[in-house]
């Protein structure tokens, strides 16, 4: 099945400077890449998504860039704000399944120091 | 819409005795997902139900059951619980079916702790 790794774990970063975090994924025929954000003691909930027929996405200060041929992907933010702070989870789809499997990576801690 | 609901939020079980956790969705969706979530392990799929009258083994079955009712409810039953299954279990429903994929609607959560 689709193996999803994120990295770094742990991110700290001054507010407003910018926050990057990778993900690779092993399935060729994953086509549907989400990031999800959970605050402490919350949901998941959906921040983005790209699909693979299109290299970056943008939402006001979040961004999404894939690059399928090195399997991987990455979730910019800029200007950071307090509130950004959460742990994100990447995640592909298992394309090979032809459905809407997703396979999560294990989350990155993100604390944005005021 | 309430969206995705679970019940109980919070569970104390011994081992060996069974349970159920519940989930609805007022969406719609064709898809229902439940998850659990351990420290360090990121959220890992039990079982999955792309439609109703259909279910598939995720990346961690064992020891679980379910259930889809009926295209809203989709139920999760251990049998027989585990220290091991102590865990923060999400349900999540999708609109994409065995179709193009997209976004998932999770619950808020139901802690299980079993002793």
């Amino acid at each position: 099945g689709e193996n999803v790794e994120q990295h770094p774990s742990t991110l700290s970063v001054q507010e407003g400077d910018s926050a990057v975090i990778k993900c690779t994924y092993s399935d060729s025929a994953s086509n549907y890449f989400p990031w999800y954000k959970q605050e402490l003691g919350k949901r998941p909930q959906l921040i983005i998504d790209i699909r693979s027929n299109v290299g970056e996405k943008k939402d006001q200060r979040i961004a999404v860039t894939l690059n399928k041929t090195a399997k991987h992907f990455s979730l910019h933010i800029t200007e950071t704000q307090p509130e950004d702070s959460a742990v994100y989870f990447c995640a592909a789809n298992e394309g090979l399944r032809g459905n809407n499997r997703l396979a999560f990576g294990k989350g990155n801690q993100v604390v944005v120091i005021p | 819409n309430a969206g995705v609901t679970q019940t109980p939020k919070f569970q104390v079980l011994k081992t060996g005795q069974s349970m159920t956790l519940q989930c609805a969705q007022d969406m719609n969706h064709n898809s229902m997902y439940w998850y659990r979530q351990d420290p360090g392990m990121g959220l890992r799929l039990i079982y999955y139900s792309a439609s109703e009258g259909t279910t598939d083994k995720g990346e961690v079955p064992n020891g679980y059951n379910v259930s889809r009712l009926n295209k809203r409810e989709f139920s999760l039953r251990l049998e027989s619980a585990a220290p091991s299954q102590t865990s923060v279990y999400f349900c999540a429903s999708s609109v994409s079916g065995t179709g193009v994929a997209g976004e998932l609607f999770f619950g808020e959560g139901s802690r299980l702790t079993v002793l």
